[in-house]
């Protein structure tokens, strides 16, 4: 069975760039979440998606965005990189997101230089 | 804010001890918790859950819930230097978002 995939797993961009992430989750899996993980501040939450609607979204400014497709695959944007946002960005899946745990991805590491 | 906290450690137990791993968190309505675990430069990976208070185990390990003092705990008996990693734990928050704290770094020393 094949496990949540992201593409891509390494990325450099320059400050003011954008940037899309993508997320394959477990076939099956209809929720999917999306996690930054920086040293500091640890994972924070970004937004979770299930059915292509958004149900929930953490505390990040505007220039973070995401959606889901029919077929459940997940993309993230980040618009106007600026270098706070370099971080370790984790997709994750699960059947309901409702207290059934996470399947995460390996992860894209961006960098913003 | 809804906080989950954990000591960040490291928590060095010799092989073969007992490590516990604690987490108190802010919600006091929370209903589910998890432990992960994150091996350095790879993805958290899901240990185990508990949603009623008292003890579940698998295997060698156990978690412990106390919803009254809002603490969950993390027991792993017979440490294996394998199992050095840094445990998260997550609480659920409301529907659909998990609040993770920054998580205990354990080292288990052969």
């Amino acid at each position: 069975k094949a496990g949540v995939t992201q593409t891509p797993r390494y990325l450099i961009k320059t400050r003011g760039q954008q940037v899309t992430l993508s997320c394959s989750p477990i076939s099956g899996h209809r929720s999917v979440s999306w996690y930054q993980q920086t040293p500091g501040q640890g994972l924070q939450f970004l937004f979770e998606y299930f059915s292509e609607t958004q149900r929930n979204k953490g505390n990040f400014p505007g220039r973070f965005s995401g959606r889901q497709f029919s077929n459940s695959r997940s993309e993230m944007n980040v618009s106007t990189l600026e270098l706070g946002d370099s971080a370790l960005y984790l997709c994750a899946s699960s059947f309901l997101a409702t207290g059934d745990g996470y399947t995460f991805g390996s992860g894209t590491r961006l960098t913003v230089v | 804010q809804k906080e989950v906290e954990q000591n960040s450690g490291p928590l060095s137990v010799p092989e073969g001890a007992i490590a516990s791993l604690n987490c108190t968190y802010s919600d006091r309505g929370s209903q589910s918790f998890f432990w992960y675990r994150q091996y350095s430069g790879k993805s958290p990976e899901l240990i185990m859950f508990i949603y009623s208070n008292g003890d579940k185990e698998d295997g060698r390990f156990t978690a412990q819930l106390n919803k009254a003092s809002q603490y969950v705990s993390l027991l792993i008996r017979d440490s294996q230097p394998s199992d050095s990693a840094t445990y998260l734990c997550a609480v659920m928050e409301g529907t659909y978002k998990y609040i993770f704290g920054t998580g205990t770094r354990l080292k288990v020393l052969a």
